[in-house]
C-alpha cells in the first residue's frame, strides 16, 4: 500500500526553527515528485512547493519562495518542509502529496501535519 | 498564477438527489499534449483531500462511479448522480498544468 505518513504536531514560538517531515512507503520514493500543501484554519489549499528526490530538484511557489525550505532524503524515503523563523501566520495545517504522473496532479495525501505558532 | 473559481460555495443536498458543482480557470487547462489537468479532491471533515477525478474526467482508483467530471478549456463541472451521506466535506478543484498548481475556493457539501 502506498503510504505517505507525516510527523507529529508542533507548537512552537515565533522565532523558533522548525522541521517536518514526510515518509513515503510502499513505491519507489525517488520515482515521484512530492507536493508540499498549506491549509490555513478554516480556509482552502494553497501549493506551496514540490521536490523531486532523485535530484532534490525544487519548484516553490512565488508565495512561500524564501519563506520555507522543501528538501528531501531518498535514502530513508523521507521528504520535509523546514522554517529557520516561524511566525504566527506558519499556523496551519501542512500536507504532503504525491505527484502520480497526470502532469503536477497528486494521488496520495498524507495525514497533515498541524503547526502552531504562539507566544 | 491561474485563479480557479468554484460555484457554489456550499450545497445542501437530499440523499440520493444530484448534485453538480462548477469550476471555471483563468486560463485554458488544455496541454500541449492533449490532456487537460484538471483535477478535483474531496476532504471530509478532519481528513486530508482525497483524489476522485484527474484529467476532467478520468475516475481515480476506488471512486464509485455515481462521481463523474465534464468540461473542456476552461470550464469543468463535477457531478455526484446520487449524493450519499459519505460525499459530505468540501470538494475542491485544482488545475495541474501551470505551476504553482492552484486550487479552487472549495465547495462545502452537506446533507439535508
Amino acid at each position: 500500500e502506498v503510504q505517505l505518513v507525516q510527523s507529529g504536531a508542533e507548537v512552537k514560538k515565533p522565532g523558533e526553527s522548525l522541521r517536518i517531515s514526510c515518509k513515503g512507503s510502499g513505491y519507489s520514493f525517488s520515482s515521484y515528485w512530492i507536493t508540499w500543501v498549506r491549509q490555513m484554519p478554516g480556509k482552502g489549499l494553497e501549493w506551496m512547493g514540490r521536490i523531486d528526490p532523485s535530484d532534490s530538484y525544487i519548484n516553490y511557489s512565488p508565495s512561500f519562495q524564501g519563506h520555507v525550505t522543501i528538501s528531501a532524503d531518498k535514502s530513508i524515503s523521507t521528504a520535509y518542509v523546514q522554517w529557520s523563523s516561524l511566525k504566527a501566520s506558519d499556523t496551519a495545517m501542512y500536507y504532503c502529496a504525491r505527484a502520480f504522473g497526470s502532469r503536477y496532479g497528486m494521488d496520495v495525501w498524507g495525514q497533515g501535519t498541524t503547526v502552531t505558532v504562539s507566544s | 498564477d491561474i485563479v480557479m473559481t468554484q460555484t457554489p460555495l456550499s450545497l445542501s443536498v437530499t440523499p440520493g438527489q444530484p448534485a453538480s458543482i462548477s469550476c471555471k480557470s483563468s486560463q485554458s487547462l488544455l496541454h500541449s499534449d492533449g490532456k487537460t489537468y484538471l483535477f478535483w479532491y474531496l476532504q471530509k471533515p478532519g481528513q486530508s483531500p482525497q483524489l476522485l477525478i484527474y484529467e476532467v474526467s478520468s475516475r481515480f482508483s476506488g471512486v464509485p462511479d455515481r462521481f463523474s467530471g465534464i468540461g473542456s478549456g476552461t470550464d469543468f463541472t463535477l457531478k455526484i448522480s446520487r449524493v450519499e451521506a459519505e460525499d459530505v466535506g468540501v470538494y475542491y478543484c485544482m488545475q495541474g498544468i501551470h505551476l504553482p498548481s492552484t486550487f479552487g475556493g472549495g465547495t462545502k457539501v452537506e446533507i439535508k
